[in-house]
């Protein structure tokens, strides 16, 4: 079954460094996704991502924060400077054409921000 | 008010006994529905999803949504020590947005 698949697994980063999540979408699907779940919280939405635009947003995802696709497989977030507070499991997610179709999850990436 | 409310648990039950878990939220404008297991140190894997009220079933599994009460069900039939993980609901659609909200989710173990 197709799957989304996220590099690395665990990063872990010193603070104020710049940091890309990479994600690849399952092959067929044309929007994505991240989320974010810091320990013990909620899993909460950061950015949607369409015909290479950013579709919709979240507060947390201020100017520190980047998404692109590099190439017609790839999908990845940039973090520019990293803080503490970005210390969190970061999900990427796509679904299929239209909207609001399910969204199916990566096994994220533990970031670590010391 | 919380957007999206589900009791965190945990949630411990004999192997074979029946699983409810629930969700309550107060945005009415919320349209799809979505039950997701998510086990230890994984990402969430869909079960169930849904739009607007009405029961679903898929296998061992029953989801109901209730729009009126604003208030979403999973059932779990025959439940088995492979079920026990954390169980998240989330919902969308609210005013054309395509983001989830989730709520906390719940810990389930299923007890040999």
């Amino acid at each position: 079954e197709p799957e989304v698949t996220q590099t690395p697994s665990h990063q872990v980063t010193q603070m104020g460094q710049e940091v890309i999540l990479r994600c690849v979408p399952i092959s067929n699907h044309l929007y994505f996704y991240w989320y974010r779940q810091i320990l013990g919280q909620k899993v909460e939405f950061l950015v949607s991502f369409y015909n290479n635009e950013i579709s919709e947003k979240s507060e947390i995802f201020d100017d520190q924060f980047s998404v692109e696709r590099p190439d017609g497989s790839n999908f990845t977030l940039k973090i520019r400077s990293t803080k503490l507070e970005d210390s969190a499991m970061y999900f990427c997610a796509s679904s299929e054409t239209y909207s609001n179709q399910p969204q199916h999850f990566g096994d994220g990436t533990r970031l670590s921000i010391l | 008010q919380k957007e999206v409310e589900q009791d965190p648990g945990p949630l411990s039950v004999p192997e074979g006994a029946i699983v409810s878990l629930n969700c309550t939220y107060s945005n009415s404008a919320f349209q799809y529905f979505m039950w997701y297991r998510q086990y230890s140190r994984k990402g969430p894997e869909l079960l169930m999803y849904t739009y607007s009220s009405g029961n679903k079933e898929d296998g061992r599994f029953t989801a109901q949504v209730d729009k009126s009460s604003k208030y979403i069900s999973l059932f779990i039939r025959d439940s088995q020590p492979s079920d026990s993980a954390t169980y998240l609901c989330a919902m969308s659609g609210q005013g054309g947005s395509e983001k989830l909200v989730f709520g906390k989710g719940t810990k389930l173990t299923v007890n040999p």
